[in-house]
């Protein structure tokens, strides 16, 4: 069965401090992974994906995600976080049918 | 513009009532989804529709039913409801149903509140 964890239901930073949002999943087979994020009152967006290939991956809005499969984590950073970016972040798994979401996390960046 | 157009955006209506949400896609894709998203609660996959065809159920009530007429476009019809119905309706397409098909577009959600 396919399912994501997210530790964190709350993660607070300062305006221009690296942010982390964490994320663990577990799969059978190989693990396909994504990251979306939330404003209020509206739908998600896809921020980046991980299929294959280089562990690193970017995504939209300076997000990136890192792929660690021995740690079974797939974690969301950016170097330096905006006001802006204060929103809900998902982190999901893709089975055949479905996209499983985490619990989802609130960031916020304080100025 | 996210290419999944939902409405209404909004609906309010009582349990006796009978309404429909409507999405469509302008993306070319062959699968569409509706998740239900309630305060605290993950996102809960409802539908799954494959070109056309259900592929999916995840169990739910049949006061909701849903309508796939094309690959474009996909409703849910809406009757006898209850307050805890009241939710962010969420409709996705993809390309494809398969693990390996990439990643879901979403529309806005259409707020349901049920009195």
């Amino acid at each position: 069965a396919q399912s994501v964890a997210q530790p964190e239901d709350q993660v607070n930073v300062a305006e221009g401090n690296p942010l982390t949002v964490k994320c663990t999943y577990s799969v059978s087979g190989n693990p396909y992974l994504f990251w979306y994020v939330q404003y209020p009152n509206r739908g998600l967006q896809f921020l980046l994906k991980y299929i294959t290939g280089d562990n690193l991956v970017k995504g939209s809005y300076g997000f990136e995600a890192e792929f660690n499969k021995s740690q079974t984590s797939f974690h969301l950073k950016k170097p330096s976080a905006l006001v802006s970016d204060s929103a809900l972040y998902f982190c999901a798994v893709r089975s055949a049918n479905n996209l499983f979401f985490g619990t989802g996390t609130r960031l916020t960046v304080i100025p | 513009e996210t290419g999944v157009t939902q409405t209404p955006r909004h609906l309010v209506m009582g349990m006796t009532n009978k309404k429909s949400l409507k999405c469509e896609q302008h993306l070319g894709h062959n699968a569409m989804y509706w998740y239900k998203q309630s305060a605290k609660k993950p996102l809960e996959l409802m539908f799954v529709y494959s070109l056309e065809e259900r592929v999916e159920n995840n169990s739910v009530p049949s006061r909701f039913s849903p309508e796939c007429p094309n690959s474009s476009h996909l409703f849910l019809h809406l009757h006898t409801l209850q307050p805890e119905d009241s939710a962010l309706y969420l409709c996705a397409s993809s390309q494809g149903t398969g693990p390996g098909t990439g990643e879901l577009f979403f529309g806005e959600g259409s707020r349901l509140t049920v009195l």
